[in-house]
């Protein structure tokens, strides 16, 4: 099946620094990427959808300028926080779909835990 | 508008019982569903889907859910619990949008 990987799977940082999480498909191309956030005992928030080439589209509410996304392969997309602080401590889950997928069916990375000190 | 509902944010049973976690959706269009299974600090893992080629679906690890039209219902079950099943569950519905629609989740807990 379709894999997708995420590193780091942890990071801690301090309070004003910038983290990047990468996101990868590690055996399909996905012009497609995703990016979630999930608070302990929540369901998914989906944050954005990464587009290859082109500028991701940030769901209400997400700031743009704090949370960098850039899809520049057909297998690889970064998240990057800037300027961390504690509120932004989270479990980040990426996802992929296969283009043409008739099911819209994603498939998930395995998670990046960030706890900003 | 899209919506999932999983009735039970908790489910408790015994090792051995019968597993059966809600999902009831709600979709202007003819419904794409997914059950997955997210493991304590990990990502979500396919447990079954739904596509309309059939109403009785099998999935993996001895998961089994039936689409339910009459109903909007993609009920979730397992015949026998094992400890190593309890997890959080979440139902997932796809329409025309490529974005997912999740539940809230429900735990599965296994008692002995």
């Amino acid at each position: 099946g379709a894999v997708v990987s995420q590193h780091p799977s942890w990071v801690i940082c301090k309070s004003g620094t910038s983290v990047k999480i990468e996101c990868r498909s590690l055996d399909f191309q996905a012009t497609t990427m995703f990016w979630y956030r999930q608070f302990p005992k929540q369901s998914l928030m989906l944050m954005a959808t990464s587009n290859e080439g082109s500028k991701a589209t940030y769901e209400q509410g997400v700031e743009k300028d704090k949370f960098l996304i850039n899809h520049a392969s057909l297998t690889l997309s970064t998240l990057t926080v800037t300027s961390a602080h504690p509120e932004d401590s989270s479990f980040y889950i990426c996802s992929a779909s296969i283009p043409g997928d008739l099911y819209n069916e994603q498939f998930f990375g395995p998670g990046t835990r960030l706890t900003v000190l | 508008a899209q919506s999932v509902t999983q009735l039970g944010s908790h489910v408790s049973v015994s090792e051995g019982a019968l597993v059966l976690l809600r999902c009831n959706y709600s979709s202007s269009v003819p419904p794409y569903l997914f059950w997955y299974v997210q493991y304590p600090n990990q990502g979500l893992q396919l447990l079954l889907k739904y596509t309309s080629a059939a109403t009785l679906v099998k999935g993996i690890n001895g998961f089994e859910a039936e689409f339910k039209k009459s109903e909007t219902s993609f009920h979730l079950t397992k015949p026998s619990a094992h400890m190593s099943d309890a997890a959080e569950y979440f139902c997932v519905l796809t329409g025309t949008a490529s974005k997912l629609t999740f539940g809230t989740g429900t735990r599965l807990q296994v008692t002995l």
